[in-house]
């Protein structure tokens, strides 16, 4: 039963250009969200999160944004650099644990 | 210089065999948690743990086993039960206060032939 879903399993952006990842969930529980970036071989690193009070978050070139009454959230990276290219995961809180969505690999072009 | 340590970061071992990966933090966070991740899925949580001497089964706990007899250390056994054990695993972990807030080490890549 997989509470966090993330449908686009990758994604390929030109250099600049806006990148927007998207994460949909089930559980009307979750209480804070976060993503984070993840290269092959390493462990994920946290990038930025979300309290379920709040609608925006912004820190830097990374915005997520949440919609409590689609039970959705998105990551927009504005504008994508090369080292942006990773895969990204969706992760949602409730009772001291963490859900994570099968994630998005992102592409950036030069 | 603080972080959490993950040895070895690739491991091989004979099918039937027990191994124990290691999980060390520095971080002085109180809570401790071992996931796994396989190819095209989500890292999913195995056990975690919030104080010393205290753990918790997660979402795929069936073959492996933990201990938390110090507050750095978090070592998980993958036993011979489980039945697919070749896969990424990671260790993180957190503060009390903030238990949503997850610091990951670089995994280690567990191989069993």
């Amino acid at each position: 039963d997989q509470q966090v879903k993330q449908n686009s399993p990758s994604l390929s952006v030109q250099e600049g250009r806006i990148s927007i990842l998207n994460c949909d969930y089930t559980n009307s529980m979750f209480d804070y969200f976060l993503w984070y970036k993840k290269y092959p071989a390493e462990g994920p690193t946290f990038l930025i999160s979300i309290s379920s009070i709040k609608d925006k978050n912004e820190d830097g070139r990374f915005t997520v944004f949440l919609n409590k009454s689609a039970k959705h959230l998105s990551l927009h990276i504005v504008p994508s650099q090369p080292g942006d290219s990773a895969v990204y995961f969706c992760a949602a809180y409730n009772d001291y644990k963490l859900s994570f969505g099968a994630g998005t690999t992102v592409t950036v072009r030069a | 210089d603080g972080g959490i340590t993950q040895s070895p970061k690739y491991l091989f071992r004979k099918e039937g065999q027990n191994v124990t990966l290691s999980c060390e933090q520095n971080l002085n966070h109180d809570a401790m948690y071992w996931y796994r991740q396989d190819p095209g899925q989500g890292l999913r949580l195995i056990y975690y743990s919030q104080i010393v001497n205290d753990f918790q089964k997660g979402d795929i706990a069936e073959g492996y086993s933990v201990s938390r007899e110090k507050k750095e250390s978090f070592p998980l056994t993958v036993t011979s039960a489980q039945k697919n054990p070749t896969a990424f695993y990671l260790c993180a972990s957190s503060m009390a206060s903030s238990y949503n807030e997850q610091f990951f080490g670089p995994g280690t890549r567990l191989t069993v032939l």
